[in-house]
């Protein structure tokens, strides 16, 4: 039972450059999500999904994009990196519910936009 | 939009004093969680309060959810260096769905 899994744990980019951030859980939640940090600015959601098929914006969803084929997988895409996306990043899955809205997190990708 | 938000932003003690953070939301809020993240680590969960006015200890923590349900604290008693790290609070905000973090509070204890 591994949880939730991020890939890569790190990774550079040039400006413009496209890539895919992983995001696998084993847990069957329904939920999943995805955060960046930055310093100073808590953990701030970009996009997420409620179940396979259905996903929706966060607070800061403009350069990335999302698709939930499956409920174990969550991708996110940067189709043309900037700078401004430099950030750790961070997939979240929980049980939606008021009595058990507990959050797992993956261990993060540190990304650097050059 | 709604907004949760916890002061201080940072807070450095020395071994063996208190230490407390305050998580405030604009909205009343279906319950409320906290989280820990070790530096260089990722969010933990700690705790979930779903009552109004209820009080939760974990040895020396104790989480207040209050009687509005629109803020919440975490007090550390005899904060050890083993309890380095930033805590966030959450919650639930628009539906269970989206779940918004404050910004959180570093801690930083001097041995």
């Amino acid at each position: 039972n591994a949880g939730v899994t991020q890939t890569p744990k790190f990774q550079v980019l040039k400006t413009g450059q496209s890539m895919t951030l992983q995001c696998a859980q084993d847990m069957n939640h329904e939920y999943m999500s995805w955060y960046r940090q930055d310093p100073g600015m808590g953990l701030r959601l970009i996009h997420y999904s409620v179940g396979a098929g259905i996903t929706d914006q966060g607070e800061v969803p403009n350069g990335y994009n999302v698709s939930r084929s499956t409920t174990e997988d969550f991708p996110l895409r940067l189709l043309s990196a900037a700078p401004s996306q430099t950030s750790v990043y961070f997939c979240a899955t929980w049980i939606t519910g008021v009595l058990n809205t507990e959050a797992f997190f993956g261990q993060g990708t540190r990304l650097t936009v050059v | 939009g709604q907004q949760v938000m916890q002061i201080p932003q940072y807070q450095h003690v020395q071994e063996g004093e208190d230490f407390t953070t305050y998580c405030n939301s604009s909205t009343t809020l279906s319950n409320i969680q906290w989280y820990k993240q070790r530096p260089g680590g990722h969010p933990v969960f700690l705790i979930q309060l779903v009552k109004s006015g209820e009080v939760k200890k974990q040895k020396r923590l104790t989480f207040q959810f209050g009687e509005a349900k629109k803020n919440s604290s975490l007090h550390i008693t005899a904060t050890q260096t083993t309890d380095v790290g930033t805590y966030f609070c959450a919650g639930p905000t628009g539906s269970n769905y989206k779940l918004t973090f404050g910004k959180g509070t570093l801690l930083t204890v001097n041995p």
